[in-house]
């Protein structure tokens, strides 16, 4: 079975430019996690979908950042305009449903703004 | 933010020898988890732990939790150099109207010397 997949790997863009991140989680899992992580640092709760919905996207920088989850399956995160502070690694996540079960995590996208 | 914390925030121990990292949290939780991460990889999960639950065992990993003390620690016994890579505590917490949502603590950083 795959697991999660990201895509891009890493990804350098110059400061005010857009960026997209791409999320396919497992077959048959319902909740879909963005998670931003900065370096030495734990991961940080961006967005959480329950099927198509986003159920919380109460740290969801809004003025930038954007989500969609379509059709309830793969995820887009994007970034417009993109600033330095930006930099880190954007980790999706998947789980089969609500309570007791552990979260799959992609390898993440390494975002650059330079 | 992040829910939890770990202690200490970083570990270096001699192959063999036994790894113990602490996590502290502070809501109500349904659950607590451990995750590894190895350097530019994704987490991938280790151990679960109810919230009625006070100890569980997984191979070479032993976790305990008190709720009453909002903490949790994870044992590695007879470390090998594999295991060097960054430990993090995940609360999942209550959250009523929304489901269930997993908070990482800022990671245990453990170095296996061989």
């Amino acid at each position: 079975e795959a697991g999660v997949v990201q895509s891009p790997r890493y990804k350098i863009i110059e400061k005010k430019q857009p960026v997209a991140f791409w999320c396919n989680p497992i077959s048959g899992h319902n909740t879909l996690y963005w998670y931003l992580q900065n370096l030495g640092q734990g991961p940080e709760l961006l967005i959480r979908y329950e099927n198509e919905e986003a159920v919380d996207d109460s740290q969801l920088p809004k003025d930038r950042f954007s989500a969609e989850r379509l059709k309830g399956v793969d995820s887009t995160l994007k970034i417009q305009p993109a600033e330095l502070g930006d930099s880190a690694v954007y980790l999706c996540a998947s789980s089969p449903g609500r309570g007791g079960t552990e979260a799959f995590f992609g390898q993440g996208t390494r975002l650059t703004v330079v | 933010s992040q829910q939890g914390e770990e202690d200490p925030q970083a570990l270096s121990i001699q192959e063999g020898e036994n790894a113990t990292m602490n996590c502290s949290y502070k809501t109500s939780i349904n659950n607590l988890q451990w995750y590894r991460q190895n350097s530019g990889r994704g987490l991938v999960h280790l151990i679960l732990i109810r919230s009625n639950e006070r100890e569980k065992h997984s191979g070479r990993l032993r976790v305990t939790l008190d709720t009453s003390k909002k903490s949790s620690s994870l044992l590695i016994t007879a470390s090998r150099a594999a295991d060097t890579a960054s430990y993090f505590c995940a609360t999942d917490a209550v959250q009523y109207f929304t489901g269930n949502q997993f908070y990482f603590g800022t990671g245990t950083s453990l170095t296996v010397i061989p």
